[in-house]
């Protein structure tokens, strides 16, 4: 069955710096993999996904992560911080017709 | 419409009432999913439309849940007999299903119907 870790349930930058949020999964089928966003009191919105191709998935606001089969890894970056990144980012794998998530990372950015 | 549609926004209801939560998907999107987040427990799916068939509700916590989703449209989410634990933001997502394997693409979701059981 598939499944993702997120590694840190609040992580906590300075503006302009790297944003780094991990995520595991485990899948026995190749994965499709999703980061979402979720500012407060909104539902959730796609910030990329992997599903073939290019490891390298460059998303919305910035953000990009990478696909690493040898790691089982799909973590999600950002060069530098802006104030507006504060929010709860989800981790996701598809599986069984639905996607399933991780606990999520509270990003918080710092003045 | 333009987006996934949930309503109520928020609810307050009683230990012991029966609650219906509606969500109404964007158009022509085949699947639709319900995940309920409560506070540091992330995303808990427990159901999913293909259609108005539903292939996995395993998600779903006990049997006071049910959900049912009509004209390959709408879908209610139906508590009954509400407990205090039941307190929850109920998230809705539909998707563009393709050959019967879900979740394959990305999920749209609605904004979510905030439960309280007091």
């Amino acid at each position: 069955a598939q499944s993702v870790t997120q590694l840190g349930s609040h992580v906590s930058v300075s503006e302009g710096a790297l944003v780094l949020l991990r995520c595991n999964y485990s899948s026995s089928v190749p994965p499709y993999l999703f980061w979402y966003v979720q500012y407060p009191n909104q539902g959730l919105q796609l910030l990329l996904k992997y599903t073939t191709g290019a490891t390298l998935v460059k998303g919305i606001n910035g953000f990009e992560a990478e696909f690493k089969k040898s790691e089982t890894s799909f973590h999600l970056t950002k060069p530098s911080a802006h104030m507006s990144d504060a929010a709860e980012y989800f981790c996701a794998v598809a599986g069984g017709g639905k996607l399933i998530f991780g606990q999520g990372t509270e990003l918080s950015v710092k003045p | 419409g333009a987006g996934v549609s949930q309503s109520p926004s928020n609810k307050v209801t009683e230990k012991g009432k029966d609650v219906e939560l509606r969500c109404d998907p964007i158009s022509g999107h085949t699947a639709l999913y319900w995940y309920r987040q409560s506070l540091g427990q992330g995303l808990e799916f427990l159901i999913y439309f293909q259609g108005n068939s539903a292939p996995d509700k395993s998600g779903l916590p006990s049997d006071r849940f049910s959900a049912e989703r009509t004209g390959g449209s709408v879908s209610t989410l139906t508590i009954q007999r509400t407990q205090q634990e039941d307190s929850a933001v109920y998230l809705c997502a539909s998707s563009l299903g393709t050959s019967g394997t879900g979740a394959t693409g990305e999920l749209f979701f609605g904004e979510g119907s905030r439960l309280t059981v007091l």
